[in-house]
């Protein structure tokens, strides 16, 4: 099984919700990654976790937290978001080994109204 | 991740034509990815390349790895419609999760 699976697929929320995004994977990888679309431009990593632990913060503002309950699980908490932070988000794992090519989940659409 | 520069960013060829995206960076890469992405899809993951001077195929697919580790490049035999989507490069340092995507090569095939 090669699959990482997200949900929801689309997400509409306002500026004073609060919802999570959440991401799964049976492939027993040990690093699950954050991701961030914008349209027309590359993905652009938030966050990684290894064994669990949050490794890399990539300067993302509070309003995003994530949390990885275990190590198949990954959420991603949204909190006070702004119009700008529409866009795809990509869950990804990988093997925790240098350089493991992370597999991608189909992603979450958000759209702050 | 290290810096790497994807060229070209977008692609118009003719169904059956050939195509080649390129990518480099300044620096020595301990490794590089591609990924195809559809319109509305995500990443696909398509091939990890680590050793110098290294060449893969899948099907219609060359990827080749530079003798130095600084450039790669794919290229893609007789073009399908199917081939449309944008060709991600992507590169880490050693021992790190940063992953660095290339701007994106964006394939348009015309039937």
């Amino acid at each position: 099984d090669t699959e990482v699976t997200q949900t929801p697929k689309h997400l509409v929320m306002g500026m004073t919700n609060k919802k999570s995004l959440k991401c799964e994977q049976h492939m027993g990888h040990r690093a699950m990654y954050w991701y961030k679309q914008k349209a027309k431009k590359p993905p652009e990593l938030m966050f990684v976790y290894s064994y669990e632990k949050l490794s890399i913060n990539e300067s993302v503002p509070s309003r995003f937290s994530p949390e990885c309950p275990n190590s198949s699980l990954l959420n991603l908490h949204l909190h006070a978001l702004q119009p700008e932070d529409s866009a795809l988000y990509l869950c990804a794992s990988s093997q925790v080994t240098s350089g493991g090519a992370p597999y991608f989940g189909p992603g979450t659409r958000l759209t702050v109204l | 991740g290290q810096q790497v520069m994807q060229i070209p960013q977008y692609q118009h060829v003719q169904e059956g034509e050939d195509f080649t995206t390129y990518c480099n960076s300044s620096t020595t890469l301990s490794n590089i990815q591609w990924y195809k992405q559809r319109p509305g899809g995500h990443p696909v993951f398509l091939i990890q390349l680590v050793k110098s001077g290294e060449v893969k195929k899948q099907k219609r697919l060359t990827f080749q790895f530079g003798e130095a580790k600084k450039n790669s490049s794919l290229h893609i035999t007789a073009t399908q419609t199917t081939d449309v989507g944008t060709y991600f490069c992507v590169s880490s340092g050693a021992g790190s999760y940063q992953l660095t995507f290339g701007k994106g090569t964006k394939l348009s095939v015309i039937p």
